[in-house]
């Protein structure tokens, strides 16, 4: 079946800190794979995405590359800061799917002090 | 655009009551989802549709029923409802076209829900 782990949080950094948070994933397929972000009091906001192997997300400077031979796409920021204070989510989505259902993984709260 | 909306965005019930969530797209998209967010369990998918006038069970349907009459909305209901479906609800759309596996789905601001 299609899951996604997420490494436990919360997480808690220092502004300008590195950010990873840890994704792998288990699929029958071969997935399109996803990091939404949901802010205090919103809906769920697509991050970055990546559609096939080695092929690497980025936005507002977080990064993820999807690695299949480790079946992760773990989230990368370079330097943190208190606005990136969200919960993040990992998701996959199979291609040969037809329903375009998403699998989210639990979730990482993050919180950036100055 | 409005995207996705979703009504109300807040709603207290008493165990037993019955109440309706709305959903509205001004999208077009065919696909549309119901999916609760619990903490610690991500999302979890209740209920979708892949067009007007159809419906199907996601992971975790049981106390909810749902109807896509219009293109544009998808409901879902609670006939009696219980504590334990004290949640965050979501509503998602999804386009159905060609390049499909490119898009993700796009989601509404959320329901949150608290039944006594």
């Amino acid at each position: 079946g299609n899951s996604v782990t997420q490494m436990e949080g919360p997480v808690t950094l220092s502004e300008e800190a590195f950010l990873t948070i840890n994704c792998t994933y288990t699929a029958t397929g071969y997935p399109s794979l996803f990091w939404y972000v949901q802010y205090p009091g919103e809906g769920l906001q697509l991050l970055l995405k990546a559609t096939k192997a080695d092929d690497k997300g980025s936005n507002k400077g977080f990064e993820a590359t999807y690695r299949k031979e480790t079946t992760s796409f773990h989230l990368e920021k370079g330097s943190v800061q208190v606005s990136d204070s969200a919960v993040y989510f990992c998701a996959l989505s199979e291609k040969g799917s037809t329903l375009g259902r998403l699998y989210f993984g639990r979730g990482t709260q993050l919180t950036v002090w100055p | 655009n409005a995207g996705v909306t979703q009504t109300p965005k807040f709603r207290v019930l008493k165990t037993g009551q019955s109440m309706t969530l709305l959903c509205a797209q001004d999208m077009n998209h065919e696909y549309m989802y119901w999916y609760r967010q619990d903490p610690g369990m991500g999302l979890r998918l209740i209920h979708y549709s892949v067009g007007e006038g159809t419906t199907a069970k996601g992971e975790v349907p049981d106390g909810y029923n749902v109807s896509r009459l219009k293109k544009q909305n998808f409901l879902l209901g609670l006939e009696s409802a219980a504590p334990s479906q004290t949640s965050v609800y979501f509503c998602a759309t999804w386009p159905r076209t060609a390049s499909r596996y490119q898009e993700t789905q796009y989601f509404g601001p959320g329901t949150r829900l608290l039944v006594l």
